[in-house]
């Protein structure tokens, strides 16, 4: 089954602890990103990675790292969590041709992180 | 689950009723339009798309329309389920200097009325 998983699902931390979300896909597909999203606003790209070892800031790249080291898994980190880094987050991938690729890409489940 | 907004605007159908939910965009460059679901706890998924040379697309149960003067897109569901509740949001593509950018919409949370 085609998918992408995410880990943790949910996840309360404090201020500055580093934490690291997995993402992992099933699909060989080149594409892979990492969103955000909070209420009222739209999913906001964080930062994306167009192949291994290529990973390019997305519009909302503060305070995140990824790195690409294997096709499979892209992992979030955070270095020095803050408050306002609180929300819902989601991995996808896709295969990497431009726009009509976006209707092959699948959503990880999400990770629900909260920062005290 | 997952909430994905605490004030979506919210539209009620009876189940077996038509669905309808739009969108406004915003880049009238934008070539290309996505539909997506989200159901709680889980992430979002395609539904339907439709490239800007189109006006209309329809798939099971589903149509999308687009209108380019006003740049609005909406998305039809015919014969609306219990199934069916969900937030339903847009996505608008648009290439520029080589660059693809995606911009995700806020959403509308549909409920479907047994």
């Amino acid at each position: 089954e085609a998918q992408v998983t995410q880990n943790p699902r949910y996840l309360i931390t404090v201020t500055g602890k580093k934490l690291t979300v997995t993402c992992s896909q099933n699909m060989n597909h080149e594409y892979m990103s990492w969103y955000r999203q909070d209420p009222g606003l739209g999913l906001r790209q964080i930062y994306y990675s167009m192949n291994v070892e290529v990973t390019d800031k997305g519009d909302v790249p503060e305070g995140y790292k990824v790195s690409r080291k294997e096709k499979r898994n892209f992992p979030l980190i955070l270095e020095s969590p803050s408050p306002n880094q609180t929300s819902l987050y989601f991995c996808a991938s896709r295969p990497r041709a431009p726009g009509t690729g976006l209707r092959e890409q699948y959503f990880g489940p999400g990770t629900r992180l909260t920062v005290t | 689950g997952e909430s994905v907004g605490l004030h979506l605007p919210t539209l009620s159908v009876q189940e077996g009723d038509n669905s309808i939910i739009n969108c406004a965009y915003s880049n009238s460059a934008s070539d290309y339009f996505i539909w997506y679901k989200q159901e709680s706890g889980k992430g979002p998924q395609f539904i339907i798309d439709i490239r800007s040379n189109m006006d209309k697309r329809q798939g099971q149960r589903v149509t999308v329309l687009l209108n380019k003067t006003v740049k609005h897109l909406s998305l039809q569901i015919a014969a609306t389920q219990p199934g069916d509740s969900a937030v339903y949001f847009c996505a608008e593509n648009v290439v520029s200097g080589g660059y693809q950018k995606v911009t995700f919409g806020t959403g509308t949370k549909l409920q479907v009325i047994p």
